[in-house]
């Protein structure tokens, strides 16, 4: 049990549908991150939330909308993506001092048809 | 070229042997983290090092800051220790972390 959790695990979705992913974290952490993990690519940061504010957005596609309405949730919403867009999306929360390490979620892995 | 190196790629070893993974970084770092992903997905933090050596088990752990070179060591490997292992670096006075490709570690019984 990492503390951190997702939902859904697996999400099928057409190019035209609207899907929500959705991370929660249990630690009392103040940060979450939102990460695309690619087949046989590094890990890529997507977005920070610290104390609830966006503080760093990696030039990601406008189909991607984060939400952060609280310390202990975050949201990824979901619109008209391609199926280059298909991975494993991470969720990762920790404590906003940059020494502290990062608990992930077990991801949700998306395929876009 | 990724800032962050890890070599081997792919690693295939028979139970019990001695594994070593290697991590090369290029910017200035404030701490060294190792991470676990299992065939799930799921990934889990192993090891967090900003100098010296930590172990933990099996485990074993190394940096030198000089260098910038990271070692990850299995003693008496096991087929549960098969997994994709990441080496990840937060850069200095930021808040996120850039991650390796990560090694494809293998344990047959």
């Amino acid at each position: 049990e990492t503390g951190v959790t997702q939902t859904p695990r697996h999400l099928v979705m057409g190019m035209t549908n609207k899907k929500s992913l959705k991370c929660e974290q249990h630690l009392g952490h103040n940060a979450m991150y939102w990460y695309k993990q690619s087949a046989k690519k590094p890990l890529e940061l997507m977005f920070v939330y610290s104390l609830e504010e966006r503080v760093e957005n990696n030039s990601v596609p406008s189909r991607f909308s984060p939400e952060c309405p609280n310390s202990s949730h975050l949201f990824l919403h979901l619109h008209t993506l391609q199926p280059e867009d298909s991975a494993l999306y991470l969720c990762a929360s920790s404590h906003r001092d940059t020494h502290n390490e990062q608990f992930f979620g077990p991801g949700t892995r998306l395929t876009v048809l | 070229k990724n800032e962050v190196e890890q070599s081997p790629q792919n690693l295939t070893a028979q139970e019990g042997e001695f594994i070593t993974i290697n991590c090369s970084y290029s910017v200035g770092i404030s701490a060294l983290h190792w991470l676990q992903q299992h065939p799930g997905g799921g990934i889990v933090s192993l090891f967090m090092l900003s100098s010296g050596k930590k172990k933990h088990g099996r485990l074993i752990a190394t940096i030198n800051i000089q260098e910038k070179h990271s070692s990850l060591h299995i003693t008496a490997s096991h087929p549960r220790d098969s997994a994709v292992y990441i080496c990840a670096v937060r850069t200095q006075g930021a808040q996120k972390l850039v991650f390796g490709q990560g090694t494809r570690l293998t344990i047959n019984p």
